[in-house]
């Protein structure tokens, strides 16, 4: 079963308008990261949080990591209809592990 | 957009054809990634590499091989291919220490028919 798993699989909403993902997690990590997909192209690094972190701001971006509930959230502010694409949280579990482990995403769609 | 790059970017070939998806970055980094991604599923990693000659395999078993002789370098080889092997890779790198934000390429979406 995967490390992470996004919740909502899919989500529609009008531009100008707050758009939140969340991630969950089972086991202890190092940091997590999420990541923004387009349809048919590589994924593009968005915002990395440490687990000593609870909170971090980038531009419109914001994310909580809770580690006591395993879980984190990705909120994007005014939404625009280039925000269109798929969300991707990747776990880093540290020690020595390799790679990232990603859940499934969520799929946002920005009406205009 | 990261400078990592990878050709070719789509591939619609027959069974049995040998292929090399290649994948090369000039940001100097030591660590580099495939990765295998079906439509709307998750990333599963499939090769990684520390370095040059270093490469060892991932937690997805995959009959793809691969190889790290430049730095920059990290092509990825099926020498049979076939229809289970359609999806899309693709190849990210990283630096060495933590915490380890990676770069991804545009990716290779291969069809064996």
């Amino acid at each position: 079963s995967q490390q992470g798993e996004e919740d909502p699989q899919a989500l529609s909403i009008q531009e100008g308008e707050n758009a939140t993902m969340n991630c969950s997690y089972k086991t202890s990590i190092n940091n997590l990261q999420w990541y923004r997909q387009n349809s048919g192209r590589g994924l593009v690094h968005l915002i990395l949080i440490r687990s000593n972190e609870r909170e971090k701001h980038s531009g419109r971006l914001r994310v909580t990591l809770d580690t006591s509930k395993k879980s984190s959230s990705l909120l994007i502010t005014a939404s625009r209809a280039a925000d269109t694409a798929s969300y991707f949280c990747a776990t880093d579990v540290g020690g020595g592990a390799d790679g990232l482990t990603f859940g499934k995403g969520t799929h946002l769609i920005i009406q205009p | 957009e990261a400078d990592i790059y990878q050709t070719p970017r789509y591939l619609v070939i027959g069974t049995g054809k040998k292929i090399t998806l290649e994948c090369s970055q000039t940001m100097g980094h030591d660590k580099m990634y495939w990765y295998q991604q079906d439509p709307g599923m998750e990333l599963h990693l499939i090769h990684y590499s520390y370095g040059v000659n270093s490469t060892e395999k991932g937690d997805l078993s995959s009959e793809s091989t691969v190889s790290r002789i430049r730095t920059e370098h990290f092509p990825l080889t099926l020498e049979s291919a076939r229809p289970s092997h359609t999806s899309q890779y693709l190849c990210a790198s990283s630096d060495l220490g933590r915490p380890r934000e990676q770069y991804f390429g545009p990716g290779t979406r291969l069809t064996v028919t």
